[in-house]
């Protein structure tokens, strides 16, 4: 079984609807993390929570918000979504002084 | 702000070896990263190396650290067509917390022809 887990893996939405991605882990691990992927851009930092109570923003939080619900879930939101927002999305997960980031499988986006 | 540089795109026959390289510019970095991810999948931990290293070497995979030029490269020997991916380099950077975010290079397509 994956230990990182992104629902759903595929998502076409309208532009100003509401979308609600989410993650699960099963790894144990404090940290978890939202990326987005555009071609060519690499990997740009949304979001990220180094505990439960602790919510930090990424390089490009606007437009997203984020909830860590408890160890093993961290859900990215889009409020109103927007066509530029149509990209890659990855969760990942990391724990201790290496801070080695485990990535699930992503979810691909389409906001029309 | 921290900043990691990779080419984009290397082409090598099957056989042969791929060297990728990278040049980041935080000077504090204590972990660097080498991720493949193959088409349509997630990020894969290949291998790192720790800042006070100059080498590490795991199968047919070399890493070599140069710090003082903040120029990292990843070797691949007798590369193979499932080697075809893209492949990031990635920085981690210490944060006010005492926490690491990891900054990320935007992928070098890793091309091997039979």
């Amino acid at each position: 079984d994956a230990d990182v887990t992104q629902t759903p893996r595929n998502r076409i939405t309208k532009t100003g609807k509401r979308i609600m991605l989410e993650c699960s882990q099963t790894k144990g691990h404090d940290r978890m993390y939202w990326y987005r992927q555009d071609p060519g851009l690499g990997l740009q930092l949304i979001y990220y929570s180094f505990d439960v109570k602790d919510i930090n923003k990424g390089e490009i939080s606007d437009g997203y918000s984020v909830s860590r619900q408890a160890q093993a879930k961290f859900s990215l939101s889009l409020e109103s979504a927007i066509p530029n927002q149509t990209a890659l999305y990855f969760c990942a997960t990391s724990q201790g002084a290496q801070n080695t980031q485990y990535f699930g499988p992503g979810t691909r986006l389409t906001v029309l | 702000g921290e900043d990691v540089e990779q080419s984009l795109f290397l082409s090598v026959r099957e056989g042969d070896s791929s060297v990728i390289n990278c040049t980041y510019t935080d000077s504090s970095s204590t972990y660097l990263y080498w991720y493949k991810q193959e088409p349509g999948a997630g990020l894969q931990l290949l291998t790192y190396i720790f800042s006070n290293m100059d080498m590490k070497q795991d199968q047919r995979l070399t890493v070599l650290l140069n710090k003082k030029d903040k120029h990292l490269s990843l070797r691949i020997a007798d590369t193979q067509t499932g080697d075809s991916a893209i492949y990031f380099c990635a920085e981690s950077n210490s944060g006010n917390s005492g926490y690491s975010t990891l900054t990320f290079g935007k992928g070098t397509m890793l091309l091997v022809s039979p």
